[in-house]
């Protein structure tokens, strides 16, 4: 039961243009939403972040909308440079569920985007 | 500040032995959870403790444990490894994570089990 979708296993775009990293959830228990950035054989680093009271959070080239009647977020990078070029996690989190949510990310499978110079 | 810290970065094992996995948390942070990253299941959820106490565990056997000591460092465990805990070990830390705290990682141990 995957509870976090990234349909798209890569992505690529050329510099300087907009990269759009789509995910979807199902459980509607989930109220936090994270993105991360992952290079291999490293940690997920945090990118942004969006509570499900907003529908648009923005951090410099990064931002993020959330369609909750959809069940959908999504990441935009604008522009796009090449050291955007990594693997993408959307994460999520039902902070208020108690119980078997404490301390819970569900991650989605990650999304590849590469950045061509 | 400091961010998450684990040790070692890389272990290889062999099947039926048990290892140690530790990870030093942000100065701060009271959570500290933990996750397996495989290719074929990606990154799993093992457990989270706050204030040294376990709050929940992800659907993973017993053999996998943890703890968390009074200086919010922790510790997993692994006993009895199997081909199939060959995985990168990824620790988190967080402030809070029932408030719009991000969790952050570390670099993770890579465990390789022969």
């Amino acid at each position: 039961d995957q509870q976090v979708k990234q349909n798209s296993p890569s992505l690529s775009v050329q510099e300087g243009r907009i990269s759009i990293l789509n995910c979807d959830y199902t459980n509607s228990m989930f109220d936090y939403f994270l993105w991360y950035k992952k290079y291999p054989a490293e940690g997920p680093t945090f990118l942004i972040s969006i509570s499900s009271i907003k529908d648009k959070n923005e951090d410099g080239r990064f931002t993020v909308f959330l369609n909750k009647s959809a069940k959908h977020l999504s990441l935009h990078i604008v522009p796009s440079q090449p050291g955007d070029s990594a693997v993408y996690f959307c994460a999520a989190s039902a902070r208020y569920a108690g119980g078997t949510s404490y301390g819970k990310l569900t991650f989605g499978q990650g999304t590849i985007l590469t950045v061509h110079p | 500040k400091a961010g998450v810290t684990q040790t070692p970065r890389y272990l290889i094992k062999t099947r039926g032995q048990q290892v140690t996995l530790s990870c030093s948390p942000i100065s701060g942070h009271r959570s500290v959870s933990w996750y397996q990253q495989t290719p074929g299941q990606g990154l799993q959820f093992l457990f989270e403790y706050f204030s040294e106490t376990q709050r929940n565990k992800g659907n993973f056997p017993g053999r996998f444990s943890g703890r968390q000591f009074s200086n919010s460092r922790s510790e997993m465990n692994v006993s009895t490894l199997e081909l199939g805990d060959s995985a990168l070990y990824l620790c988190a830390s967080s402030l809070d994570p029932t408030s719009e705290y991000a969790q952050y990682f570390g670099p993770g141990t890579r465990l390789t089990v022969l």
